[in-house]
């Protein structure tokens, strides 16, 4: 089972704060890293899918880097809102093989933005 | 825009039972999954299918059984539900093996008193 750890694992903030989560994932054999938002009653939405080492991308107030080397990624929420709040998962899928792309979840990070 | 479709919401079990859970996808997609969400352990892999009849053991398969008889459904089988399959379990679908993007389902809540 690969071993991928989010932290923190909930955080609160201020409306207009500024906040940060990390993934990190084994860096061996490694294809891509998804990062998906989850509204609870809702589906999980994609933000980004990355897959070179350097890669950053960004939506709107939210981006996010890549590192493969060192297996870790950072999600970045500029100015937070209250429909920000959400559970952020990363997950890597891993090359070659039977993988097919299997997606492996870390715990989440639970995210409240007060107004 | 595909569509992954959970058949229910919310669902309430007792003890024993066997419980299906249904999930439709409407593209197409080859591989299926099934995850179930449980707080501080994120979504864990339980089974997924990369064609029609074709299944793999995830990470966590033990009490559950999977069907895919046809393309576009795959249901999820409880053998016979315990409290500790209490959980969120979710749907997602792709493309192919080579493909990764992911479309989910909504979520059954699934409580078994």
């Amino acid at each position: 089972i690969l071993n991928v750890e989010q932290s923190p694992q909930s955080l609160h903030v201020q409306e207009g704060d500024s906040t940060n989560f990390t993934c990190s994932f084994p860096s061996s054999n490694f294809y891509a890293l998804h990062w998906y938002r989850w509204e609870t009653a809702k589906s999980p939405e994609a933000l980004f899918v990355m897959t070179l080492n350097g890669d950053e991308k960004k939506k709107g107030r939210i981006s996010a880097t890549l590192n493969t080397k060192e297996g870790y990624s950072y999600l970045y929420i500029k100015g937070s809102q209250p429909e920000d709040s959400a559970t952020y998962l990363c997950a890597p899928t891993r090359a070659g093989g039977t993988s097919y792309g299997k997606l492996t979840f870390g715990q989440g990070t639970i995210l409240t933005v007060h107004p | 825009d595909v569509k992954v479709t959970q058949s229910s919401r919310y669902l309430v079990k007792r003890t024993g039972e066997k419980v299906f859970l249904e999930c439709v996808q409407d593209m197409d997609h080859e591989n299926m999954f099934w995850y179930r969400q449980d707080p501080g352990l994120g979504l864990r892999l339980i089974y997924f299918s990369y064609d029609v009849k074709m299944k793999e053991k995830g990470d966590i398969p033990e009490g559950y059984s999977v069907s895919r008889e046809k393309k576009e459904r795959f249901s999820l089988i409880l053998e016979s539900a315990s409290t500790n399959q209490t959980s969120m379990y979710l749907c997602a679908s792709k493309p192919g093996q080579s493909s990764i993007r992911y479309t989910f389902g909504s979520g059954t809540r699934l409580t078994v008193v």
